[in-house]
């Protein structure tokens, strides 16, 4: 059964870079759409971007100054970067996979990180 | 941005009652319309995709319908474990992908 589970620090400074990982566990990172979304405390779900095995990405042009997201195959993980964070970024960070035409349909359990000095 | 609108943004119903959340798109997304259900401290659970599908292993007093802009989320008897946040979310445009507002639903 795949599983994705999230890592990372859990305290960022701000105007510093965020870093998050997501492993796969139980299947390949190939064929999915490999996703980032964050949920403020106590508010909505906003999606931050996706990268694909062949490392084509997209990202919501709110955040994509600041994003990047990658995949690494030899470790079958994939992460997050967001730069130059503010209170505002804190969040539960959450990756997930689609097929594109497909929902997410697995989701790992979350991270909070919050961005404070 | 396709701007996904969700109302209620709360509701409260009895065990046994039919609930039904509407979820509107600012232009068509076809059918491309997913519901997903969260409770406290937990990842989105996906209910339905394609705007009408259940997905597998889901309850079926869970239902959604509509196309173009207009969908809604149906429970047909609702139950103590549905106590939830419940999100539509558009797969039609990934520039950006979107959800809707949430709608807590809570049991009296």
């Amino acid at each position: 059964q795949v599983q994705l589970q999230e890592s990372g620090p859990g305290l960022v400074k701000p105007s510093e870079t965020l870093s998050l990982t997501c492993s796969v566990s139980g299947g390949s990172v190939s064929g999915y759409y490999w996703t980032w979304i964050r949920q403020p405390p106590g508010k909505g779900l906003e999606w931050i971007g996706y990268a694909l095995y062949s490392g084509d990405t997209h990202y919501n042009p709110s955040l994509k100054s600041r994003v990047s997201i990658s995949v690494d195959r030899s470790k079958n993980q994939f992460s997050l970067t967001l730069s130059s964070v503010t209170a505002a970024d804190t969040a539960v960070f959450y990756c997930a996979r689609t097929t594109g035409a497909r929902p997410f349909d697995l989701w790992g359990r979350g991270t909070l990180v919050t961005v404070s000095s | 941005d396709i701007q996904m609108t969700q109302s209620p943004s709360t509701l409260s119903a009895s065990v046994g009652d039919r609930v039904t959340i509407t979820c509107r798109a600012s232009q068509s997304i076809s059918s491309w319309l997913a519901w997903y259900q969260q409770k406290p401290g937990k990842a989105p659970k996906v209910l339905i995709y394609k705007a009408s599908s259940l997905e597998s292993g889901v309850p079926s007093r869970f239902s959604g319908s509509g196309s173009g802009t207009e969908f809604t989320l149906t429970i047909s008897s609702l139950q103590p474990d549905d106590s939830a946040t419940y999100y539509c979310q558009q797969y039609n445009s990934y520039s950006p992908l979107t959800f809707g507002g949430g709608t807590k639903v809570e049991i009296k």
